[in-house]
């Protein structure tokens, strides 16, 4: 089982603004432990596209952006787009038995 | 400019080793702190850390895999290597190297798909 929750689907249309939650626990998010956010388009390798809870990369766009709070974390994407239409992936740094860096399970974005 | 690239069998048999290697360029796994981790992606499915190796050696495992796994590297060559005994079906995947900055993954190489069948 992944140590971090995501909602296995949301949707949005063009030019709507949608969030992606990701849940912890008091072993990973809730001990400090930053967030990192990638997008993984059909057919392709992961990008990071958040870094830091809320640091976008050279080349993200500014219409992605992230935050935390206590033992969750969100991902924001505003002015959605059809290219924006991938899965999601949470990452943060875990103390327990679960392994070092743990990943969410993942959430398909849908542009309708 | 950073690139890894994963190179081995797609092809194994249940109950064969695995041994995939990661030729990266444009870092220097010598550097204290720099590591290079592999990831997997089952079918379908999430995004899954198996192992890390630092600049001084140091190495962690997934903790559910530790006796299946190893991780090595070459700096001369500029390799890591995993290994993985005891394949099974469950391990068919998509299997990624990738640059560790600190707490995330900035780098990814392009995947190499593995099936494990018979």
């Amino acid at each position: 089982q992944s140590g971090l929750t995501q909602p296995p689907s949301v949707s949005g249309a063009p030019g709507q603004r949608i969030t992606i939650s990701c849940t912890g626990s008091s072993s990973n998010i809730g001990a400090g432990f930053d967030v990192h956010w990638y997008q993984q388009l059909p057919g392709a390798v992961p990008k990071l596209i958040i870094f830091g809870n809320n640091n976008r990369p050279s080349g993200v766009s500014d219409r992605f952006s992230g935050s935390k709070s206590g033992t969750s974390a969100s991902l924001a994407i505003t002015g959605l787009q059809a290219e924006d239409a991938a899965d999601y992936y949470c990452q943060s740094y875990d103390t327990s038995l679960t392994g070092a860096w743990v990943f969410g399970g993942g959430t398909k974005l849908t542009v309708l | 400019q950073i690139t890894l690239k994963e190179s081995g069998p797609t092809l194994v048999k249940p109950a064969q080793t695995l041994t995939l290697t990661c030729t990266f360029s444009g870092f220097p796994l010598t550097t204290s702190g720099m590591g290079v981790a592999w990831i997997r992606q089952p079918p379908g499915k999430a995004l899954q850390w198996l192992a890390v190796i630092y600049s001084d050696n140091d190495k962690r495992y997934r903790p559910s895999l530790r006796g299946r796994l190893s991780i090595a590297k070459d700096i001369s060559k500029k390799e890591v290597v995993l290994t993985m005994t005891d394949m099974d079906p469950v391990d068919t995947g998509t299997y990624y190297c990738v640059h560790r900055r600190t707490w995330y993954f900035d780098f990814w190489g392009p995947g190499i798909p593995v099936t494990v069948s018979s």
